[in-house]
C-alpha cells in the first residue's frame, strides 16, 4: 500500500548548523511532495513543495531534494535557528480511488540546541 | 491566522458523548480535508469534501461523520467518544480537490475522560 515515513524520527542540531531531513515514500505515482512545519500547539505550516518533474527546489534557507530513482525526499536548512524548532512533516499527493490523496510521514522533530 | 477557522479550540467530554467540530476554510477555498493526530502521531487522514460533497474518505471509524454546507465550512460529528478518541483534530482547506498545498487551521483539542 502506500506509504510516507521518516528514517529519524528526533534529529538534534546545533544552532548554526545545517539540518537535513529525510523522507522516504512508496507510492512510485506520486507527482507533487510537500514540507510542513508543525510548532508545538499550532496546526502544521507549508513550508515548501516540489513537483516530480524536479529534483531540486530553493526556499529561504530551505532546500528541497527528491530522488526519485530511491524514492527519497529531504528537507535541508541552512544555518538552523531556535525557531526551526519544530516536527517537520513530509507529505507525497497521488492517485487513490480515482482521486488525488496526500500521504503524511509520521514525523521527525528537530531539536535545536543553542 | 492561517485563515482556516476551528472552534472550539478545546473539549473536554466523558466517554460515549458526542460532540461537533467545526471548520470555517480560507476564503476561496472550497475543499476542506478533517485529520486526526494522537499523541506523537503523524496526521492521519479523515475525510475531504469538496464543494459540499464528500471526495475521499480515509481512516474515518463509523462513529464519525462529516458534512460541508453550502457556505463551505464544514462540521465533524464524533459520537460514542472512546478514551482513544482524544487527539487533536485539524481541518484544512485548499482552493482545489487536488494536488496543492494546504492550508491548515490551529486544531481542536479533544480529551475524552
Amino acid at each position: 500500500g502506500e506509504s510516507v515515513g521518516l528514517h529519524l524520527p528526533t534529529l538534534s542540531v546545533q544552532e548554526g548548523d545545517n539540518s537535513i531531513i529525510n523522507c522516504a515514500y512508496s507510492n512510485s505515482a506520486s507527482d507533487y511532495f510537500i514540507w510542513y512545519k508543525q510548532e508545538s500547539g499550532k496546526g502544521p505550516q507549508f513550508i515548501i513543495d516540489i513537483r516530480s518533474n524536479m529534483d531540486k527546489r530553493q526556499g529561504q534557507r530551505v532546500t528541497v531534494l527528491l530522488n526519485k530513482t530511491v524514492k527519497h525526499l529531504s528537507l535541508q536548512i541552512a544555518a538552523t535557528q531556535p525557531g526551526d524548532s519544530a516536527v517537520y512533516f513530509c507529505a507525497e499527493n497521488g492517485q487513490s480511488g480515482g482521486y488525488q490523496k496526500v500521504t503524511f510521514g509520521t514525523g521527525t522533530k528537530l531539536q535545536v540546541i543553542p | 491566522d492561517s485563515g482556516v477557522t476551528q472552534t472550539p479550540k478545546h473539549l473536554i467530554t466523558a466517554t460515549g458523548q458526542r460532540v461537533t467540530l467545526r471548520c470555517s476554510p480560507r476564503s476561496g477555498d472550497l475543499s476542506v480535508y478533517w485529520y486526526q493526530q494522537s499523541l506523537d502521531q503523524g496526521l492521519q487522514f479523515l475525510i475531504q469534501y469538496y464543494n459540499g460533497e464528500e471526495r475521499a474518505k480515509g481512516n474515518i471509524l463509523e462513529r464519525f461523520s462529516a458534512q460541508q454546507f453550502p457556505d463551505l465550512h464544514s462540521e465533524l460529528n464524533l459520537s460514542s467518544l472512546e478514551l482513544g478518541d482524544s487527539a487533536l483534530y485539524f481541518c484544512a482547506s485548499s482552493i482545489t480537490a487536488g494536488a496543492g498545498g494546504y492550508t491548515f487551521g490551529s486544531g481542536t483539542r479533544l480529551t475524552v475522560v
